[in-house]
């Protein structure tokens, strides 16, 4: 596609639910990354994936966060038993190769718990 | 890690006048960034700049890497530049952002 698509824009649950977030990467980039912004700070690292490489988890701030990356095309972040403190923008970007050069960053995904 | 640090963290202005932020890192990089996230959430790439001095119309950026610092440079602000402006470096081949820096443009 002509950019990083994120689904769904906004989503609501409720504590203790699971929820999927979903990042269409730009066809051809190999790298894909996955950051937090809460309300009102910076971004957070979670993870990236780079090609069929191991993905770098160490930005997942605990064992309730996981994503894969199917086919090195989309990827998934499942929240498990989602938090308040859970809520914040999700962002996905990805790039034409490793090293952080040419991010294209989706427009996020909006998750509020309540 | 690298820790990046941005100041100041909030910024006020009337359209017309000029801004320079600061961005501060922890360790030496090759890989420095400036984004610009509108309003609207979207984050744009404004510099690629490990060193050295670009300019992009009325944006500029400097990065004397051997002092670990690099500015962004606003001039003749307009409504339209606001929004909050992010510094990131590599590390480990990631992107890891600064705090950032709102700046609010009025009329």
């Amino acid at each position: 596609g002509a950019g990083v698509s994120q689904s769904p824009s906004n989503k609501v649950t409720e504590k203790g639910k699971d929820v999927e977030l979903r990042c269409d990467p730009i066809s051809g980039h190999t790298a894909l990354y996955w950051y937090r912004q809460s309300l009102g700070q910076g971004l957070e690292f979670l993870i990236y994936f780079q090609g069929n490489s191991a993905p770098d988890k160490s930005g997942l701030p605990s064992d309730r966060f996981s994503a894969e990356r199917t086919g090195g095309s989309v990827s998934t972040l499942t929240i498990q038993r989602t938090q308040q403190e859970d809520s914040a923008v999700y962002l996905c970007a990805s790039s034409l190769s490793q090293g952080g050069y040419g991010y294209t960053f989706g427009s996020g995904t909006r998750l509020t718990v309540v | 890690g690298i820790q990046v640090e941005q100041s100041p963290p909030d910024l006020i202005l009337q359209e017309g006048a000029n801004s320079t932020l600061r961005c501060n890192f922890s360790d030496s990089v090759n890989n420095l960034q400036w984004f610009h996230q509108n309003p609207w959430g979207q984050l744009i790439n404004l510099f690629y700049i490990p060193s050295g001095t670009k300019q992009n119309g009325r944006l500029s950026a400097t990065t004397v890497a051997t002092e670990r610092y690099s500015l962004l440079y606003i001039s003749s602000s307009q409504t339209t530049d606001s929004g909050v402006y992010f510094c990131a470096v590599v590390d480990t081949d990631k992107l890891i952002f600064g705090t950032g820096t709102r700046l609010q443009v009025f009329p």
